[in-house]
Formats: C-alpha cells, structure tokens, sequence
C-alpha cells in the first residue's frame, strides 16, 4: 500500500502564508489521485476544505487553496487566522482505494 | 441537508466482530453517483480510510483491512454498514461514515473500544 507523507508540524504567524503538502511514495501526485485536503479541530470530526486537487465546498474559507505543486498536492493557506490552528490530512486515490497523509499540526503563533 | 449518523456498540471483546450501522437521512443512498463510505481514528493518531461502497455493491477496501472488513448497504433501510472481524486492542478508534464522494458530509463519530 502506498504511504502519503506531510510535514509533521508547522507554523505560520497570523496574517502569514503557508503551504502544507502531501507526496506519494509511488511518485508524483497528479490530478488522478484526487487529492483531499481536510481540517480537525480537538474533539471534532474532520471537515473536508478541498476536494480533487482544488474544489473547494462552501464552507471552505477563501483563505484556503489546493494545488499541484512540485510533485505533490499543497494546501496554500493566505492570510491565517487563529481559528486556523488544527491538525491538517490529506488523501490521496490509488486505484480504488484511498490513503491518509500522517496529518500536519498548525500552529498559528 | 443530508446527514449521516453511526450507531452501534460502543465496546466490543477481542476477537469479536465490531459491527457498526451508517443511517442516512436527507438523501437516499441509492443513486449512481455516490459513494458512502467508513474511516476511522484511534485516538491520539491520524485517520484511516476503512473502505467504501455503493448501492449497487460495488465496493473498495483498505488492502490492510480487506480480509477482515465487510462492507454493506441496505437500500429499503437507506443506510450502510460496516462488519470488522477479529478485533483486537489495535481496532480502538472513533468510527465515522461519510458520504465518500467529495467527503462533504461526515457523522460526529463513535467510539468502540476494543476490551473484554
């Protein structure tokens, strides 16, 4: 089964831009993966903010992005807030079947 | 509005089967376009996507929990379920259903602990 690497942990000042990303140990990241970008506040369900590389839901704030980028899928975060602060995964599509990133913690500080 | 709510218990013994059920309201499941689907997170760690199916039966599993997962839906009922087997300490976690198809709805999760 394939592994989907993030960035651990990051941090952004407030107001700041940051870019999380999501690779694929099978090698480049495409359209065809689908890539899902989704938020986890403690003690919350995660809320999916991007959808299939870049397809945003209407909840998802303005300030949130999806890409390709540099072999893999990125979530461009402009202008944080500090209500950005939470665990980030994505997910990735291999052939049926889905995969979590680890998760990225964001920090907003 | 759909909504998606999980039910079931919420401690299983080892080497039992954990048995969850997905009741869908606000939609029906039975349409070619969707996907519903199960992911869990044991607590403290990131999630796991379990596998998902769709009204038809045609479904799609983690590899790593295939030959212990069985996924099904019930169309007169409008809801999905979930069987795993052999459980063990390891299967701990907060158990969401989803409509799998752009993930937009999820349930609030329940928890099923794994002990004797």
């Amino acid at each position: 089964q394939a592994v989907v690497t993030q960035e651990p942990s990051l941090t952004v000042s407030p107001g700041g831009t940051v870019t999380l990303t999501c690779g694929s140990s099978t090698g480049v990241v495409t359209s065809g993966h689908y890539p899902y970008w989704f938020q986890q506040k403690p003690g919350q369900a995660p809320r999916t903010l991007i959808y299939d590389t870049s397809n945003k839901h209407s909840w998802t704030p303005a300030r949130f992005s999806g890409s390709l980028l540099g072999g893999k899928a990125a979530l461009t975060l402009s202008g944080a807030q500090p209500e950005d602060e939470a665990e980030y995964y994505c997910l990735l599509y291999y052939s049926g079947a889905r995969v979590f990133g680890g998760g990225t913690k964001l920090t907003v500080l | 509005q759909l909504q998606v709510q999980e039910s079931g218990p919420g401690l299983v013994p080892p080497s039992e089967t954990l048995s969850l059920t997905c009741i869908v309201s606000g939609g029906s499941i039975s349409s070619n376009d969707y996907y519903w689907g199960w992911i869990r997170q044991p607590p403290g760690k990131g999630l796991e996507w379990i596998g998902r199916i769709q009204y038809t039966g045609n479904t799609n599993c983690n590899p790593s929990l295939k030959s212990r997962v069985t996924i099904s839906a019930d169309r007169s009922k409008n809801q999905f379920s979930l069987k795993l087997s052999s459980v063990t300490a390891a299967d701990t976690a907060v158990y969401y259903c989803a409509r799998d198809t752009h993930l937009e709805y999820w349930g609030q999760g329940i928890l099923v602990t794994v002990s004797s």
